[in-house]
């Protein structure tokens, strides 16, 4: 049974940084390419950024660009998103998703249930 | 980068067939992959759609998509609602360096 589960979240003040990790298990984990999906509270998903089985490759959304960082240890099965410089608008719940292929964002088929960031002061 | 639109709503009865709408704003509907996501309240997401016609497994037969090249558009068709269908549905798609997804649709089933 594939399992995510994330942890990290929490109260961060403007300009703060914060890392969410995602302990995967159940799956191969170094064969897919991992997600973070991210909802503000009252609106929809968003893409946020997705790194490729191997680690060698990421992506990010424009908004997250330059701020956030994703990693991941495959010896660990376990996936790190490094998030610097928050703004009140990061705040939402972080979804960790496991992608369907391995190498670039394409779509998901298991999410975990979130962590939720709130950035204020 | 491309849009995906989706109605903001829509609402059906018990039993019957509900399709929502997804359309992208540029480029093929057909030259990337679509699913689509449920999201009941207060729940994570869970994937419904696939590779825009699998279903996962323990996805019942109920859900299905489909794409659409003539309107540029997907759908999700959910035939016999049940209550539990009431929920969120978002579709995603991609390009090759980004993630995209809908705005949501809100299933009312009453």
């Amino acid at each position: 049974e594939v399992q995510l589960v994330e942890s990290g979240g929490g109260l961060v003040q403007p300009g703060g940084s914060l890392r969410l990790s995602c302990a995967a298990s159940g799956f191969t984990f170094s064969n897919y390419a991992m997600n973070w999906v991210r909802q503000a509270p009252g609106e929809g998903l968003e893409w946020v950024s997705t790194i490729s089985g191997s680690g060698g490759a990421t992506y990010y959304a424009d908004s997250v660009k330059g701020r956030f960082t994703l990693s991941r240890d495959n010896s660990k099965n376990t996936l790190y998103l490094q998030m610097n410089s928050l703004r009140a608008d990061d705040t939402a719940v972080y979804y960790c998703a496991k992608d369907i292929y391995s190498y670039a964002p394409r779509g998901c088929d298991y999410w975990g249930q979130g962590t939720l960031v709130t950035v204020s002061s | 980068n491309f849009m995906l639109t989706q109605p903001h709503s829509v609402s059906e009865s018990p039993g019957k067939t509900v399709t929502i709408s997804c359309t992208r704003s540029s480029g093929s509907i057909a030259s990337n992959y679509v699913q689509w996501y449920q999201q009941r309240p207060g729940s994570a997401p869970t994937t419904v759609i696939y590779e825009d016609h699998q279903r996962p497994s323990g996805v019942p037969d109920r859900f299905s998509g489909s794409i659409d090249s003539s309107s540029n558009s997907a759908s999700l068709t959910i035939s016999g609602l049940k209550t539990e269908d009431e929920a969120d549905y978002y579709c995603q798609s991609y390009d090759s360096r980004t993630g995209v997804f809908g705005g949501g649709t809100k299933l009312t089933v009453l």
